[in-house]
């Protein structure tokens, strides 16, 4: 079974700061995709970014950057020039294959919450 | 273009009242999911629907039944709801060919 670990329950950013949030993730498939969704606190989840596992190069989206590192199994999301409206709940999932189609579901960490500071 | 609706927003039920809760997505998208959000957890997979006219269980499907009741629709049933069943219920859609999963806005139970 895949597994996706978030180590940091809760981190500290000052605005227009940069800031890292570690994913690392565990899986067999040959092929998978990573994600990054946003939930701030209204409640609804938010596409930030995608990442293949064939991909040659880190994705990058505006402000957001992922930090993928096959070898190692992390998949880091970087907020560069952080602003206060980026202060939420920030989840990473990896997609996992079901049956023998197309179908597949998220498998998710715990989340880290990212609170930006003046 | 609304993406993904979900009715209702909010609701309280009582220990073993039964209720519908209605996913609907606007993107022509053939998978559609259902999602349950527990306090310090990720989310965790119900049932899922990878096309018209077919549903599969999840992680966690006991207690819960699904309908897709065509390409847009896809609703989630709790036939007799229990306290353990309090949570934040997310459905989701996605293109056959594409990778992301889209998500509606949530509908908060509570269970008393």
């Amino acid at each position: 079974a895949q597994k996706i670990t978030q180590t940091q329950p809760g981190m500290f950013v000052q605005e227009k700061e940069a800031v890292t949030l570690d994913c690392t993730y565990d899986t067999s498939d040959p092929s998978y995709g990573l994600f990054w969704y946003k939930q701030p606190s209204s409640g609804e989840m938010i596409f930030l970014i995608y990442q293949g596992s064939y991909d040659q190069q880190n994705a990058t989206e505006g402000r957001y950057s992922l930090n993928f590192q096959k070898a190692r199994k992390s998949a880091n999301l970087v907020i560069s020039a952080s602003q206060l409206g980026d202060s939420a709940m920030y989840f990473c999932a990896m997609r996992e294959a079901l049956g023998t189609g197309t179908a597949s579901k998220l498998t998710f960490g715990t989340g880290t919450r990212l609170q930006v500071t003046l | 273009n609304a993406g993904v609706t979900q009715t209702p927003k909010f609701q309280v039920l009582k220990t073993g009242q039964s209720m519908t809760l209605q996913c609907a997505q606007d993107m022509n998208h053939n998978s559609m999911y259902w999602y349950r959000q527990d306090p310090g957890m990720g989310l965790r997979l119900i049932y899922y629907s990878a096309s018209e006219g077919t549903t599969d269980k999840g992680e966690v499907p006991n207690g819960y039944n699904v309908s897709r009741l065509n390409k847009r629709e896809f609703s989630l049933r709790l036939e007799s709801a229990a306290p353990s069943q309090t949570s934040v219920y997310f459905c989701a859609s996605r293109t056959g060919g594409g990778e992301t999963q889209y998500f509606g806005p949530g509908t908060r139970l509570l269970v008393l």
